[in-house]
């Protein structure tokens, strides 16, 4: 089946430092999305990328939707100790029957050292 | 404006119970997903529920079955339960065909 690769698995940075973490796909996706998730929290939605090589930002997060369309990252800027989660990639490939069906990532664990 | 909400958020069971979980969806969202979490793992597509209809299913076997009631709740059944079955079970809705789903808080599951 489906499999994305997220790297890396975790991330030790200091407070203040630029993150960037990215996902890879064996297939051509149609929409890439970042969640993060806190310790006995569902995942929260933080980008939505829907078209080859588009950049959005939201506050001191940057994604880019690949221009292959297999791959995607996440960069955060000035990390705060806040920043601290698993941040997932997630994904709709373009295929017909995956229609409504996303795919994850392993996660990145970041943590941020005040 | 209430986001998802999932009940009940711990359950323990024994190996070969049924279970059901349940979900109401973010207001005015119709679409219902649901995913199982394994510790350290990315959330895995159970399926997806629309218009009181499975639209969509995940790799998942019969044991696991659903429902959407009229007013885009959702219910997630578990027969037969295993101890593998113990996971984080999310919920996650969306409006129509948009693929932004909005995850619940979760519900853990233990199989004892």
């Amino acid at each position: 089946g489906q499999q994305l690769n997220q790297s890396p698995q975790s991330m030790f940075i200091q407070e203040g430092e630029d993150v960037s973490m990215n996902c890879t796909s064996s297939s051509i996706f149609n929409t890439w999305l970042w969640y993060k998730q806190d310790p006995g929290e569902g995942p929260v939605l933080l980008i939505a990328l829907y078209k080859a090589g588009e950049l959005t930002s939201n506050g001191r997060l940057t994604a880019q939707f690949g221009i292959t369309r297999k791959d995607s990252f996440l960069n955060i800027s000035a990390s705060i100790p806040s920043d601290v989660g698993i941040y997932f990639c997630a994904g709709r490939d373009a295929g017909g029957t995956s229609y409504g069906k996303l795919t994850f990532g392993q996660g990145t664990i970041l943590t941020v050292h005040p | 404006d209430a986001g998802v909400t999932q009940s009940p958020t711990h359950l323990i069971k024994t190996r070969g119970q049924q279970v059901t979980l349940r979900c109401s969806p973010k207001s005015g969202h119709d679409t219902v997903s649901w995913y199982q979490q394994a510790l350290g793992q990315g959330p895995q597509f159970i399926f997806q529920y629309y218009e009181e209809e499975e639209r969509q299913r995940g790799n998942f076997p019969d044991r696991f079955s659903g429902h959407q009631f009229p007013n885009y709740s959702s219910e997630l059944n578990v027969n037969a339960l295993l101890l593998g079955d113990s996971a984080l079970y999310l919920c996650a809705s969306s409006k129509g065909d948009s693929d932004e789903a909005f995850f619940g808080q979760g519900t853990r599951l233990t199989v004892v």
